[in-house]
């Protein structure tokens, strides 16, 4: 099945720097998207991405598609920000979603 | 518009026992997926079904399994539990399955 690979597992900021998440995936998909899980483990849509570029205030996402990655840009970084950030792809071929493992972001203030 | 929801929240069973967990999705959605998370496998999909029909299906035993109702409420029911089936278990709904998926806060279940 399809692989995902996330970069870096671990994350440690200080409250006002800038960070890049990558997500690697070994086939074509039809959908990408990216998660923040908070403490209380529910999972928060950040965005559905499967090609292209996005934004939403302090966070955006890039995809490209044609060389299977992505990245999560997070700027000016906040305490509320930590927790694992996740990225989920469904192959065009299999219909189920694949996870990556993760990146545990911490902020510190 | 509401979220989706789950219930219970948090479950504690014994080995061997059986459980059910419930799946309520967002209007309009038709399409659920079911994932476990544990420390150790990390979130993996379990199956997903659309308009009552289970469409994919994970690399999990046959003793869970799942339906879905005509108003896309889904239950996941897993039989003769094992501690290794403790986990927090997480639905997802969207419209077509390949678009948007929307997650539950998750049921905690713990298997003693």
């Amino acid at each position: 099945g399809i692989q995902v690979e996330q970069s870096p597992p671990d994350l440690i900021l200080q409250e006002g720097a800038n960070s890049t998440l990558r997500c690697n995936f070994s086939d074509s998909v039809n959908n990408l998207q990216w998660f923040h899980q908070n403490p209380w483990g529910q999972l928060i849509n950040l965005f559905y991405i499967p090609s292209g570029t996005k934004q939403n205030g302090r966070l955006s996402a890039t995809t490209v598609a044609t060389e299977r990655y992505s990245l999560l840009y997070i700027s000016s970084s906040q305490t509320t920000d930590s927790g694992v950030y996740f990225c989920a792809v469904i192959n065009t071929n299999a219909g189920k979603s694949t996870f990556g493992d993760g990146t545990t972001l911490t902020v510190k203030p | 518009k509401a979220g989706v929801t789950q219930t219970p929240r948090y479950l504690i069973k014994t080995r061997g026992q059986q459980v059910t967990l419930s799946c309520s999705p967002i209007s309009g959605h038709r399409s659920v997926s079911w994932y476990q998370q544990t420390p150790g496998q990390g979130l993996q999909f379990l199956f997903e079904y659309f308009s009552e029909t289970q469409r994919n299906k994970g690399n999990f035993p046959g003793r869970f399994s799942g339906r879905q109702f005509s108003n896309s409420r889904s239950e996941m029911n897993v039989s003769t539990l094992e501690l290794g089936d403790s986990a927090l278990y997480l639905c997802a709904s969207s419209f077509t399955g390949e678009d948007t998926q929307y997650f539950g806060p998750g049921t905690r279940l713990t298997v003693l």
